[in-house]
């Protein structure tokens, strides 16, 4: 009964070769996450979707991309990974606004490696 | 900006001690404020949340937190640890802007000496 499933759990890529990450969610919520979690830090928002709205952040580079073809589907993709792209990536779910006392649901996280 | 601090980036406890996680927010509104824990090579877990009301918040797994509007806190506590509490805890500041933007602390890694 996973409720936020992301694949694979562990990515090996070489330096420059474009890698996609999927994350998937049977949990029907609106708003789906990526984060990016670099050893021993906090993880980091890159963008979120609302429904097909996509939200970039700020500081987010532009190597990194999204999409969300359905509601349980979002992939994360990296165009040209570079030696410090290495990290956890999660995928996290939750309802809108409309529903602000709810929470955040996580994936198990995806292990980039990059050679 | 809004922003989370941990201050102890690591702390040792021994089984059947007592626990308290300091945490810091900085955010202009009334925070919405989360603990979760993650386990080595796993995703996030929430343990408890705060959004309004009783400022003392019960979580999973025996622990709890209390907001303290005057000390910008929200430290998480247990009075009595198990080994399987060693973990990374994370406490967030949550910004409502259309969806739920979580702004994570440095988090604080737990030992526990058996």
């Amino acid at each position: 009964d996973a409720m936020v499933i992301q694949n694979p759990r562990y990515q090996v890529t070489q330096f420059g070769k474009p890698v996609t990450l999927s994350c998937s969610q049977t949990l029907n919520h609106n708003v789906m996450y990526w984060y990016q979690q670099k050893s021993s830090q906090a993880p980091k928002l890159l963008f979120h979707y609302y429904d097909k709205d996509f939200n970039n952040e700020a500081d987010t580079p532009d190597n990194f991309q999204s999409r969300r073809p359905n509601t349980s589907f979002c992939f994360l993709d990296i165009r040209s990974p570079g030696l410090g792209d290495a990290a956890m990536y999660l995928c996290a779910t939750s309802r809108p606004l409309t529903h602000n006392t709810d929470t955040q649901y996580f994936g198990p996280g995806t292990r980039l490696t990059v050679l | 900006a809004q922003s989370v601090t941990q201050p102890d980036i690591h702390i040792t406890v021994s089984e059947g001690a007592s626990l308290e996680l300091r945490c810091n927010y900085s955010y202009g509104a009334t925070p919405y404020l989360f603990w979760y824990v993650q386990s080595p090579g796993q995703g996030l877990q929430l343990l408890l949340k705060y959004f309004s009301g009783d400022t003392l918040v019960q979580g999973i797994k025996g622990f709890e937190a209390e907001f303290k509007r005057s000390q910008s806190s929200f430290n998480l506590r247990k009075p009595s640890v198990h080994w399987s509490d060693a973990a990374e805890y994370f406490c967030a500041v949550g910004l409502i802007q259309g969806a739920q933007k979580l702004v994570f602390g440095q988090g604080t890694r737990l030992t526990i000496n058996p």
